[in-house]
């Protein structure tokens, strides 16, 4: 079946970029009625979602972290990526990859996540 | 901002019945949030239960259901089992692209 992969630098530097990608595994990342979406999860506290990309390449973001991300799409390499700027402790979390259903915006496949820490 | 409101945690007994709750810091949530409901255990990556307020995910059992109470959406599990003991999220869409987690429900079976 489908599977997404994270991968990415475990560590960052404060002020540096985040820069994480998801490979898409078992189908096309083209596959209409999807979209595709990064969400993270600080340790001991809840999911946050960062933000959302469709292989049009259009995005919508969590306006709280709007001004720092960018996503960006790959659709040769089956791949979506994340970045995140001018990075704190505060971003330190596992960040998981998850598709999307586009019809009722659901989650309906996860990533296993990636843990990042940011410290210098 | 609108947050998106959870009860902090549930105990529920063998074999017994809980409802979650999902609501709106101000308004009321309907079906055109399209609520959608995850587990998550310890170290593990969230589990898709339900979505479009009531739909049953692939594999789910059928002793989660999902639905709208009064101005909320609800996460009900009938004749909970040990291995239903988890964190339990709701996502909504709150328009414009904008989707937002709630702050998660821990529930424990005792």
């Amino acid at each position: 079946q489908v599977q997404l992969q994270e991968s990415g630098p475990g560590l960052v530097k404060p002020s540096q970029t985040l820069s994480l990608t998801c490979t898409v595994s078992r189908d096309s990342i083209s596959t209409s009625g999807y979209y595709w979406s990064w969400i993270r999860q600080p340790a001991g506290k809840g999911l946050e979602w960062i933000g959302r990309i469709f292989t049009s390449g259009s995005t919508n973001f969590n306006p709280s972290l709007k001004s720092r991300v960018t996503m960006s799409v790959d659709t040769s390499n089956n791949q979506f990526s994340l970045n995140l700027s001018s990075v704190t402790a505060a971003d330190t979390a596992v960040y998981y990859c998850a598709r999307a259903l586009h019809d009722v915006d659901a989650f309906d496949l996860w990533g296993q996540g990636t843990m990042v820490t940011v410290s210098s | 901002q609108t947050v998106v409101t959870q009860e902090p945690s549930f105990s529920v007994s063998p074999g017994g019945t809980v409802t979650l709750t999902c609501g709106l810091s101000s308004g009321s949530v309907s079906t055109n949030f399209y609520p959608s409901w995850y587990q998550q255990t310890p170290g593990q990556a969230p589990r898709t239960l339900i979505y479009n307020t009531h739909t049953r995910s692939s594999g789910v059992p059928d002793r989660f259901s999902g639905s709208i109470l009064g101005n909320q959406a609800a996460l009900t599990i009938t004749g909970a089992q040990a291995d239903d003991e988890s964190d339990y999220y709701c996502v909504l869409y709150m328009g414009s692209g904008i989707l937002v987690f709630g702050t998660g429900t821990k529930v424990t079976v005792v």
